[in-house]
């Protein structure tokens, strides 16, 4: 089955610790999403890809890290920088950027 | 001001009931638009691209309106199940980032 693959579903993590999100689509998209939200909030952009090796930073990219060395993977790492890592963490991915995206099932992340 | 915006709502309409949500965004230079479902606590997903001349699928239609810079969706004869939070997303001409409005919620009840 075509789609996006995030992992894992749930993640747990301390204080001060850096933690990896998995993002895999097998849909040949070219561009990829992350976005962050919080309850009760819209989706706010962190960063995106069009093109394997290289990623542009989006709105609230503080805190955080992405890389883009093949084109099905878009891995989102989350630093001890970013100060309220707590969220619902979403992968996304499309043909290109003007057209529709389509999400993976999310990440959320709690850091206690 | 904000790129895209939505009335949160919560809309609460009897089943049956149409009900119609706007989105205004601020870009003159916006050229695709989407609307998205988003259930609680799930992944948003594509509800309809929303097309110059406007595009209807089944109870629901989308407007878009260039002059005013917004867009529209009309639900028809709500079901209990469309009860959930609308996104509005717009991508603006030569980026390639997808803006999402807040969200409007919606509640069906019977």
């Amino acid at each position: 089955d075509g789609g996006i693959t995030q992992s894992p579903k749930y993640l747990f993590r301390k204080e001060g610790q850096n933690v990896t999100l998995s993002c895999e689509q097998n849909l040949n998209h070219d561009a990829m999403y992350w976005y962050r939200q919080d309850p009760g909030q819209g989706l706010r952009l962190i960063y995106y890809s069009q093109i394997v090796n290289d990623f542009q930073k989006g709105d609230i990219a503080e805190g955080y890290s992405v890389s883009r060395e093949k084109k099905e993977s878009f891995p989102l790492t989350v630093t001890s920088a970013q100060k309220n890592p707590t969220a619902f963490y979403l992968c996304a991915s499309s043909v290109r950027g003007d057209t529709e995206a389509f999400f993976g099932q999310g990440t959320r992340l709690t850091v206690v | 001001r904000k790129e895209v915006e939505q009335d949160p709502g919560p809309f609460n309409v009897p089943e049956g009931a149409t009900v119609a949500f706007n989105c205004t965004y601020s870009n003159s230079a916006s050229q695709s638009f989407f609307w998205y479902r988003q259930d609680c606590r799930k992944e948003p997903k594509l509800l309809m691209s929303v097309y110059s001349s406007g595009n209807e699928d089944g109870r629901f239609t989308a407007q878009l309106n260039r002059a005013s810079q917004y867009i529209s969706l009309l639900i028809r004869d709500s079901k209990l199940s469309d009860s959930a939070t609308y996104l509005c997303v717009v991508n603006i001409y030569n980026t390639d980032k997808l803006i999402f409005g807040t969200g409007t919620r919606l509640q069906v009840f019977p």
